[in-house]
């Protein structure tokens, strides 16, 4: 069966910490993405990556970072958590072609309240 | 104007109702169209890709109308284990790997 794993369902961060959200596929998925979830705004592509070390940035970026350094694995980083990044963040993957080739697998999310 | 748009909802319905959803999406150029599932607090799962020609999956249907630049999702007999919100993706030119998905309609099924 195929997997998607984040590390943290629910998380409580202060402002200005440094934040890591992790995010494993067990599909030797080329793709992988993270996503932000809000009310009214539906699902945001902060930024994805179609191979070990290669990123590229989606539509909302700014505020975040993301590393691959192996290709199951890939985390996004808030370097300076602020409150308005209080969202559910989603990590997805897919084969090489992206989600036309195929289905986005996502994970079960990571709930980000940041105080 | 939104790329992709859905209305809300929520749509209520008793078991055993026909309902159907819309989506318009701005961008003529769209290639690729889906309606994923998420249920409440859990993540989206592709439900079904929509084809030029329509295409049914049980009691599901997808039809896309490309003059009027919308998709629909059809379900037939609605079943309690229906109720969730139905998004709407659809992959638009301009970038790689670019999808953009609709917010969201909701719908609950009622005994």
């Amino acid at each position: 069966d195929v997997k998607v794993t984040q590390s943290s369902r629910y998380l409580v961060k202060r402002t200005g910490e440094k934040v890591f959200l992790e995010c494993v596929q067990d599909m030797d998925h080329e793709n992988m993405f993270w996503y932000r979830q809000d009310p009214g705004l539906g699902l945001r592509l902060i930024y994805f990556s179609y191979d070990v070390k290669m990123k590229e940035k989606g539509d909302i970026p700014e505020g975040y970072s993301v590393s691959r350094e192996k290709k199951e694995r890939f985390s996004l980083i808030l370097e300076s958590a602020s409150t308005n990044q209080t969202s559910m963040y989603l990590c997805a993957s897919s084969i090489a072609g992206g989600p036309v080739a195929g289905e986005l697998f996502f994970g079960e999310g990571s709930r980000l309240t940041v105080l | 104007r939104k790329e992709v748009e859905q209305d809300p909802g929520p749509f209520n319905v008793p078991e055993g109702a026909t309902v159907a959803f819309n989506c318009t999406y701005s961008n003529s150029a769209s290639q690729s169209f889906f309606w994923y599932r998420q249920d409440c607090r859990k993540e989206p799962k592709l439900l079904m890709s929509v084809y030029s020609s329509g295409n049914e999956d049980g009691r599901f249907t997808a039809q896309l109308n490309r003059a009027s630049q919308y998709i629909s999702l059809l379900i037939r007999d609605s079943k309690l284990s229906d109720s969730a919100t139905y998004l709407c993706v659809v992959k638009t030119p301009g970038g790689y790997q670019k999808v953009t998905f609709g917010t969201g309609t909701k719908l609950q099924v009622i005994p």
